[in-house]
């Protein structure tokens, strides 16, 4: 079947670190992957996506590669700020439907 | 108003009560989703619709009825809601069938966090 594995939270860290969260995925076919982020109080919403193999997400600073020989899509940023403090969500489709990993939370503290 | 927006945002009902929740996208979608989520657990997918016809009902209860009356608009109705059911429903929007599954992207609404007494 399809399913997401992401790292356990929460993941807590310093203003300007490094940020780096796990994500595996199980899936038929050949799914597209995604990352979204729900800060407090709010939906969804799309990070990033990469729809084939090797396909590199970017946005906001964040990246993630679409690995097909380690079946991952690790979410990566540089240096990460305050206002990164949020659930981040690792997710796959295949077809018309999104299956989500369970979400990682990140605390960034200055 | 852009996006996906969703009505209320906040709601407590007892086991009794009969409410319902709107969603409105102002994407130009055809397809629309509800999804329920519950602290500590995935998001759990409950039903997709595609230029107003349902495709999926993913097991869930009967005391939950959708209805989508246009491409715009979605609704789930409400009653006789268990404590248990008490949790954040959000709606999502996306291109649908007509688009290429690989490149259809899912846009969220805010949620409605519902409060079962």
């Amino acid at each position: 079947g399809n399913s997401v594995t992401q790292m356990e939270g929460p993941v807590t860290l310093s203003e300007e670190a490094f940020l780096t969260i796990n994500c595996t995925y199980t899936a038929t076919g050949y799914p597209s992957l995604f990352w979204y982020v729900q800060y407090p109080g709010e939906g969804l919403q799309l990070l990033l996506k990469a729809t084939k193999a090797d396909d590199k997400g970017s946005n906001k600073g964040f990246e993630a590669t679409y690995r097909k020989e380690t079946t991952s899509f690790h979410l990566e940023k540089g240096s990460v700020q305050v206002s990164d403090s949020a659930v981040y969500f690792c997710a796959l489709s295949v077809g018309d439907k999104l299956i989500f990993g369970t979400g990682t939370r990140l605390q960034v503290f200055p | 108003e852009t996006g996906v927006t969703q009505t209320p945002r906040h709601l407590v009902m007892g086991m009794t009560n009969k409410k319902s929740l709107k969603c409105e996208q102002h994407l130009g979608h055809n397809a629309m989703y509800w999804y329920k989520q519950s602290a500590k657990k995935p998001l759990e997918l409950m039903f997709v619709y595609n230029f107003k016809e349902q495709t999926e009902n993913n097991s869930v209860p009967s005391r939950f009825s959708p209805e989508c009356p246009n491409s715009s608009h979605l609704f789930l109705h409400l009653h006789t809601l268990q404590p248990e059911d008490s949790a954040l429903y959000l709606c999502a929007s996306s291109q649908g069938t007509v688009a290429d599954y690989r490149t259809d992207t899912q846009y969220f609404g805010p949620g409605t966090r519902l409060t079962v007494l």
